[in-house]
């Protein structure tokens, strides 16, 4: 069964340092991975994805993430954070299996960034 | 492009009611999806719709939970009867990327 893990249930950071918002995951099969985030009593917004090519996948307001594939790890980065990108963060996989067709989209459990001003 | 539409926002129900979610996709997608998110916790797929068949529904809590996308393009999800626990928001998304909706805030007493 493929599975998403978010280690850290919050992730506070300085407004101007960077960021990271760390992401491992399991799955059976070539992944598709996602970052999405959730800002308070609002829906999740789609931010980017990894899906084959460069394993730097630049997104939405200066986001970008890193496929590594030894490390199974897909996680989120900001150069420098913004007061405005605290808000919670979801990553999610989903396998493709080499005979066809794909698994359904699992979830982490999120992350809370907080950037402090 | 407007996005996913979803309808109400908020909804109060007593335990044993039933309650219905309706969901419009963005024009052209043909992947509909039906999540459930308890509160602190990710989003739990309850079903996915290719066009107006389903290709995932192993999470549907289907003595309780109903969907249907007749005609591929809206979609109303149904809960009957209602528990304590369906207390939650239910999104629902559309296309590859999924594009989700603002939601709809569940609350049962």
């Amino acid at each position: 069964a493929q599975s998403v893990a978010q280690p850290e249930d919050q992730v506070n950071v300085a407004e101007g340092n960077p960021l990271t918002v760390k992401c491992t995951y399991s799955v059976s099969g070539n992944p598709y991975l996602f970052w999405y985030v959730q800002y308070p009593n609002r829906g999740l917004q789609f931010l980017l994805k990894y899906i084959t090519g460069d394993n730097l996948v630049k997104g939405s307001y200066g986001f970008e993430a890193e496929f590594n594939k030894s490390q199974t790890s897909f996680h989120l980065k900001k150069p420098s954070a913004l007061v405005s990108d605290s808000a919670l963060y979801f990553c999610a996989v989903r396998g493709f299996k080499n005979s066809g067709g794909y698994q359904k989209v699992t979830f982490g459990t999120g992350t809370k960034l907080q950037v402090i001003p | 492009e407007a996005g996913v539409a979803q309808s109400p926002r908020y909804k109060i129900i007593e335990k044993r009611q039933s309650v219905a979610f309706w969901c419009n996709p963005i024009s052209g997608h043909a992947t509909l999806y039906w999540y459930q998110q308890i509160l602190g916790q990710g989003p739990k797929l309850l079903i996915q719709f290719q066009n107006n068949g389903v290709v995932d529904d192993s999470q549907l809590p289907k003595d309780r939970f109903s969907a249907e996308r007749l005609k591929g393009v809206d979609s109303t999800l149904k809960i009957q009867p209602a528990k304590l626990e369906d207390s939650a928001v239910y999104l629902c998304a559309s296309g590859g990327e999924q594009y989700f909706g603002p939601g709809t805030r569940l609350t049962v007493t």
